[in-house]
């Protein structure tokens, strides 16, 4: 079965740091998201990606966050300056269409120190 | 805004036991519903959803009715066993859009 692969798995960084989660969604998916989850609270919404542009992204995703495709396979969130509060597991989906039928990877445990 | 509740975890029974996870919601629309589940080191796995009121989502014995008349999707199962020990998510999205806003999830554990 398809699925979509995150690395790392676990990304120790220090405050401050740039850090890249990197994704590969599904090969003939077309909508690419974004999701994290800090420890013990509500998995949120970051931001959505579509023909090679954000459609929709939430009050979190701020400017230290951007998202990329860069060569048609991978698609990575970048946190330009990470702060403690940014530690959380972070989920990359994809979907074939914009109705809900997403595939979510296992997760990138970030953690800032 | 759209919001999800669902119960405290731990839920803890025993093998055979009959389960329930509420889960109520608020939305200005029409929203569909979900249920995710994720097993321990893996991702989020959709488990069933309800795309309009009466609705009832089920799979792998799992079961939620849509209730719009009490803004609820609660999870069933006649019957749990171990393997069904996980973290399940309950969650929305409004009606054309597909941002999905979560509940903060619930533990379940079964013991044999």
């Amino acid at each position: 079965e398809p699925e979509v692969t995150q690395t790392p798995s676990h990304q120790v960084t220090q405050m401050g740091q740039e850090v890249i989660l990197r994704c590969v969604p599904i090969s003939n998916h077309l909508y690419f998201y974004w999701y994290r989850q800090i420890l013990g609270q509500k998995v949120e919404f970051l931001v959505s990606f579509y023909n090679n542009e954000i459609s929709e992204k939430s009050e979190i995703f701020d400017d230290q966050f951007s998202v990329e495709r860069p060569d048609g396979s991978n698609f990575t969130l970048k946190i330009r300056s990470t702060k403690l509060e940014d530690s959380a597991m972070y989920f990359c989906a994809s979907s074939p269409t914009a109705e809900n039928g997403y595939t979510f990877g296992s997760g990138t445990r970030l953690t800032v120190v | 805004g759209n919001s999800v509740t669902q119960m405290e975890g731990p839920v803890t029974l025993s093998e055979e036991a009959f389960l329930t996870i509420n889960c109520t919601y608020t939305a200005t629309g029409y929203p569909s519903l979900f249920w995710y589940v994720q097993y321990p080191g893996e991702g989020l796995q959709l488990l069933l959803k309800a795309t309009k009121a009466d609705d009832k989502g089920s799979n792998k014995g799992f079961e939620a009715t849509y209730r719009k008349e009490t803004t609820s999707f609660h999870l069933e199962k006649g019957s749990v066993q171990v393997s069904d020990s996980a973290v399940y998510f309950c969650a929305l999205s409004e009606s054309g859009y597909s941002t999905l806003t979560f509940g903060k999830g619930t533990m379940l554990l079964v013991s044999p």
